[in-house]
């Protein structure tokens, strides 16, 4: 089972500010590494696929990368709306594993 | 548009079986494979089983394999769980997910329902 460790847990950005969640793979997991956002009483909104591929419609302040063990889904100038749960998934084998959540908080 | 939308959540004693719908429309159903995913209060999100696009083939979590059975109806659009023996470390927010990509498996997870909460308590 591939294990994912995400970072941090919990975080509070400013407005404008540039934000990094760490999501780490236990082993190779190519690019087989998605990004979700998830408001509360909501769906998962699916926003980076194949780990670096924002998805359509989605908004480019949104960007992920990495490759192997290590992805970074990064949030540029970012704003209110973005208040949320962020979680990575792996769907390079069963079972589908997912990192721990970051809750973000925007002051 | 594309919408998941799940139902058959409740209040269960521990022992008791409980059936789970998840009602697709949208996308043409039958050419998707589709997940059960599940989060607990104050966890993180557990993937509990996927069933193939045409229903041939099944994959399960290990912590609910020989207790819970997925299947689908693709004349009804629906994918349903059925959990039988349930525990109390089964209560969780249950969310139904499709394929990104059609007729493949392992592609990930694009559309997510809003999820039904299951409370397994005597």
């Amino acid at each position: 089972e591939t294990t994912l460790t995400q970072s941090p847990a919990f975080m509070s950005a400013t407005p404008g500010d540039k934000v990094n969640i760490s999501c780490k793979a236990s082993q190779d997991i190519d690019d087989d590494m998605n990004w979700y956002q998830q408001k509360p009483g909501e769906a998962a909104i699916f926003i980076i696929q194949e780990a670096t591929t924002l998805v359509p419609g989605i908004s480019p302040r949104f960007s992920g990368s990495g490759y192997g063990t290590d992805f970074t889904l990064t949030i540029n100038n970012i704003e209110s709306e973005d208040a949320a749960y962020y979680f990575c998934l792996q769907h390079d084998n069963f079972p589908l594993t997912f990192g721990g959540g970051t809750k973000v908080e925007i002051k | 548009q594309v919408q998941l939308v799940e139902s058959g959540g409740g209040v269960v004693q521990p022992g008791r079986s409980l059936r789970l719908s998840c009602a697709a429309s949208g996308f043409t159903f039958s050419s998707y494979g589709m997940h059960w995913v599940r989060q607990a209060p104050g966890k993180g999100l557990e993937w509990v089983a996927v069933i193939w696009y045409d229903g041939s083939n099944k994959y399960y979590a290990d912590s609910v394999k020989g207790r819970f059975t997925i299947s689908r109806d693709n004349s009804k659009n629906t994918l349903y769980l059925q959990m039988n023996s349930l525990r109390a470390e089964d209560t969780a927010v249950y969310y139904c997910a499709r394929e990104l990509e059609d007729y493949d498996i392992l592609t990930g997870l694009f559309y997510w329902g809003q999820g039904t909460l299951v409370t397994v308590s005597s």
